[in-house]
């Protein structure tokens, strides 16, 4: 079982509507969580940071954690043509150690249609 | 401008040629990391720097080799690169490495070997 998953996707969504991108996890120690947006042959780029069970709103974009159920997930509202990238999940785990790493999950590819 | 900078940018080698890419941050970060980016398989940990003099390995650190001898650059260094190192490499810097610390990636480093 790798350690964070996603859904490769692709996932096709209509321009405006919501796109539900979701990642499980396997370390019930993880703490923080986060969504990076990276558009092709480019970096990634952090769109959001979870820590604690429940929503979390910035903009258009909603982080989703349930940390009993592993689960983590992001919301884009009003999707647009630009949202169209892939987005990965990354998970850490607790502690300032060397032990405290941060996974990535393999990402969702996301595709808006006009 | 806070950065991650990454030289070359793109680069077409052949086995067993030694080359080093170059990573510098000016953001004053303890921690840095690289990871190579492949498809299908996500980003994963080659090696990573908690600061100055400490790095340690990551998920995959065969073939590589790091240095942190300023706490700004953090070189990946391939002593004899081989077509299996054929990927999309990225530096990353944070703060540091706790639980709440965000990583910032460099623009990445397109590497081919043949």
């Amino acid at each position: 079982q790798k350690e964070v998953e996603q859904n490769s996707g692709p996932l096709s969504v209509p321009e405006g509507a919501i796109a539900s991108l979701n990642c499980t996890y396997s370390d019930r120690g993880s703490q923080s969580f986060f969504w990076y947006r990276q558009y092709s042959g480019k970096s990634p780029e952090l769109i959001m940071f979870i820590y604690s069970n429940g929503d979390k709103e910035d903009g258009r974009f909603t982080a989703q954690l349930n940390k009993a159920s592993q689960y983590v997930s992001l919301l884009i509202r009003d999707s647009q043509p630009s949202d169209s990238a892939t987005y990965l999940c990354a998970v850490r785990s607790s502690g300032y150690s060397s032990a405290s790493k941060i996974i990535f999950g393999s990402g969702t590819r996301l595709s808006i249609r006009p | 401008e806070a950065q991650v900078t990454q030289n070359p940018r793109y680069l077409i080698t052949v086995t067993g040629k030694k080359l080093t890419v170059t990573c510098s941050q000016n953001m004053n970060h303890e921690y840095m990391s690289w990871y190579r980016q492949d498809p299908g398989l996500g980003l994963r940990q080659i090696y990573y720097s908690m600061n100055v003099e400490v790095t340690d390995k990551g998920d995959v650190p065969e073939g590589y080799k790091v240095s942190r001898k300023e706490k700004r650059n953090f070189p990946l260094i391939l002593e004899s690169p081989s077509p299996n190192q054929t990927s999309l490499y990225f530096c990353a810097s944070s703060l540091r490495q706790t639980s709440t610390d965000t990583q910032y990636f460099g623009p990445g480093t397109r590497l081919t070997v043949l």
